[in-house]
């Protein structure tokens, strides 16, 4: 089974940056389309971005609340997803999921999650 | 982007009971809608996926139904370990691939 395991949160001012990790257990991470998702102290689910392999010509998607400070970049020598945030904003505050799509029955799903790592930005 | 409407927000009912959740897409996305559940503290877990297929182990009281605009999450006879916060996430042609707000099943 797929495990994922997020790194790289924590607190940080306003405009600051950090970049979290999400390492994968398995070898094949480089087949793997995987999602970043975020949720706010107390809300729901927000999508934030996507890349898909490089064999499926590694496109990347971003929502639009992050799209320019933002960058979703993967290392598949190592497994490891990323996400560089920049120019950090109090309403980035929150848990930050990464997901593995799997390919079932036609559809791109998010079936393997990580534990989420949380990033505070505050003063 | 297409906006994706649950309803209701929050639902109170019992062990045994059977409860349906509602979702609606501002736009037609087929049959490209997926269910998650969650629990305080821990990762969502899939539990459909193409508006009524059951994910591997997920148990056969989690039912989906709908196409186009309108879908719906039941749940046939609630167990305890169902209380939870249930999504609903269209992947309809190009990101973002927005979440529903949430259904929060309490006692």
């Amino acid at each position: 089974e797929v495990q994922l395991v997020e790194s790289g949160g924590g607190l940080v001012n306003p405009g600051g940056s950090l970049r979290l990790s999400c390492a994968a257990s398995e070898s094949i991470f480089s087949l793997a389309w995987m999602t970043w998702v975020r949720q706010a102290p107390g809300k729901g689910l927000e999508w934030v971005g996507r890349i898909k392999s490089k064999g499926a010509g590694g496109a990347i998607d971003y929502a639009a609340p992050v799209k320019g400070r933002f960058t979703i970049s993967r290392d598949d020598s190592r497994d490891t997803l990323y996400l560089q945030m920049n120019s950090l904003k109090t309403e980035d505050t929150g848990i930050y999921y990464c997901a593995w799509d799997h390919y079932i029955g036609g559809f791109y799903v998010s079936d393997y999650w990580g534990q989420g790592t949380l990033v505070t930005v505050s003063s | 982007d297409i906006q994706m409407t649950q309803s209701p927000s929050s639902l109170s009912a019992s062990v045994g009971d059977r409860v349906t959740i509602t979702c609606r897409a501002s736009h037609n996305i087929n049959n490209r809608l997926h269910w998650y559940q969650q629990k305080p503290g821990k990762a969502p877990n899939l539990l459909i996926f193409g508006a009524s297929n059951l994910q591997s182990g997920v148990p056969s009281r989690f039912s989906g139904s709908g196409s186009g605009t309108d879908f719906s999450l039941t749940i046939s006879s609630l167990q305890p370990e169902d209380f939870a916060t249930y999504y609903c996430q269209q992947s309809y042609s190009t990101p973002p691939y927005t979440f529903g707000q949430g259904t929060k099943l309490e006692i």
